[in-house]
């Protein structure tokens, strides 16, 4: 049973062009969006988190929008780089307690010059 | 420094053997983890322990053991190894609990059973 669904599973996308990542979750209870950035051969490291009393947030490049009412948010790379050749991961959690982290399946995103 | 730091990168072992991964994390927080990361990517917890005691433990065999000796380290010991063990293991730390919890992973132990 996957609480948190990721698509696209792989996206290849033109240097300067927008990169975007979508996820749906069932548990109302998780209170607590993170996304992390996997390179080859190193672990997953946070790289934007969203909690759901805003509907978005925006870090450099990189931006979640958050829709409650649906259960859905999404990770957007504005102006996608080679160096952002990753795969991401989307996630939940509920922030009361300690702390499990519910992981979607990875996107791999390829960004080509 | 790494802050999280586990070892061996990689294991090659056979079948029925047993192995241990080990983990340590100089950051000081008092949660620590371990993921298995399967050959499709997905990320699913299998452990936590809060100042070593035990606070998650997901529908794992019995075969897997994790022990922390004290909260800066967390090894997980692997009893008669089965080929659907194969995967990469990363050990995780974070400090508290709540929004601001951040995960720091290890680089992985890829670990191959043949």
């Amino acid at each position: 049973q996957q609480q948190v669904k990721q698509s696209p599973q792989s996206l290849i996308v033109q240097k300067g062009g927008i990169s975007i990542i979508n996820c749906a979750y069932e548990n109302t209870a998780f209170d607590y969006f993170p996304w992390y950035q996997q390179f080859p051969g190193k672990g997953p490291a946070l790289l934007i988190a969203i909690r759901p009393d805003v509907s978005e947030k925006k870090e450099g490049r990189f931006t979640i929008s958050f829709n409650k009412s649906a259960k859905q948010f999404s990770l957007h790379i504005m102006d996608s780089q080679p160096g952002d050749s990753a795969t991401y991961f989307c996630a939940a959690s509920t922030s009361g307690g300690y702390q499990k982290v519910t992981f979607g399946i990875g996107t791999k995103l390829q960004v080509i010059p | 420094d790494t802050a999280v730091s586990q070892t061996p990168k990689y294991l090659v072992t056979q079948m029925g053997n047993d192995k241990s991964i080990k983990c340590e994390q100089n950051l000081g927080h008092d949660t620590m983890y371990w993921y298995k990361q399967d050959s499709k990517k997905f990320l699913k917890i299998m452990f936590s322990y809060n100042n070593k005691e035990l606070i998650i433990n997901e529908t794992v065999p019995n075969r897997f053991s994790p022990k922390s000796p004290d909260k800066a380290h967390l090894n997980l010991h692997i009893n008669s190894l089965e080929l659907g063990d194969s995967a990469v293991y990363f050990c995780a730390s974070s400090q508290g609990q709540g929004f601001n919890e951040k995960l720091f992973f290890g680089s992985g132990t890829q670990l191959s059973v043949l």
